[in-house]
């Protein structure tokens, strides 16, 4: 069974803090790796793509890949209340399906 | 704008009847796929398509159907087969495997 495992929280930090978000996978065939942000009510929304190991930075957010221990992270700086949300972590297990396995979500909150 | 358009975004169900959703796409995707989100819960996939003409079963088909007859459309019927029927249905579509997929707004699905 793929499973894609993430800590419900709620992950509480002030504005400003860093905001550390993690997520691991069972699957060591995985190929792609996403994040998306879903504010209450609302649709997913994808913030963050990563393919290969190592970091790659957007703006406040920085997606980290560790292939080999089977984990994937994402980093907000300069946290905002705005950024209060559920995370999503998604994995392609790859084939031609091109199927996402979703996380839970992670709850942030941030306060002001 | 390109984008992933649902209607209706609220639906009321009554006992014994099939109700249909819709999901329009003007992002020259390939492929579309429709979830289902219940609180607390992750993402669970229903249906998914690759191509026009073709598609395949998720993990929680049973008591829905779906048919993709132009690139463009995926509709999603539910049948009067799917006792539990509440929930929020996303759509979403790609480019294909590998690619993150973009979802559209929801649909509310409540039981009258």
């Amino acid at each position: 069974q793929k499973e894609v495992e993430q800590n419900s929280g709620p992950l509480s930090v002030p504005e400003g803090a860093i905001a550390s978000l993690n997520c691991t996978y069972s699957d060591r065939g995985s190929q792609s790796f996403f994040w998306y942000r879903q504010y209450s009510g609302k649709s997913p929304e994808l913030i963050m793509s990563i393919y290969s190991n190592g970091d790659k930075e957007d703006g406040r957010f920085t997606a980290q890949l560790n292939k080999a221990s089977q984990y994937v992270s994402l980093l907000i700086r300069d946290s905002q209340p705005s950024d209060s949300a559920t995370y999503l972590c998604a994995v392609n297990y790859g084939g031609s399906q091109g199927n996402l396995i979703f996380g839970k979500g992670t709850k942030l909150s941030v306060k002001p | 704008d390109g984008g992933i358009t649902q209607s209706p975004k609220y639906l009321f169900r009554k006992e014994g009847q099939n109700v249909t959703l819709s999901c329009e796409q003007n992002l020259n995707h390939d492929a579309m796929y429709w979830y289902r989100q219940d609180p607390g819960q992750g993402l669970r996939l229903i249906y998914y398509s690759q191509i026009v003409n073709d598609f395949q079963k998720g993990d929680i088909a049973e008591g829905y159907s779906v048919s993709r007859e132009k690139k463009e459309s995926f509709p999603l019927t539910v049948t009067s087969a799917q006792k539990n029927p509440t929930a929020f249905y996303l759509c979403a579509s790609s480019f294909g495997s590998n690619q993150p997929q973009h979802f559209g707004d929801g649909t509310r699905l409540s039981i009258l």
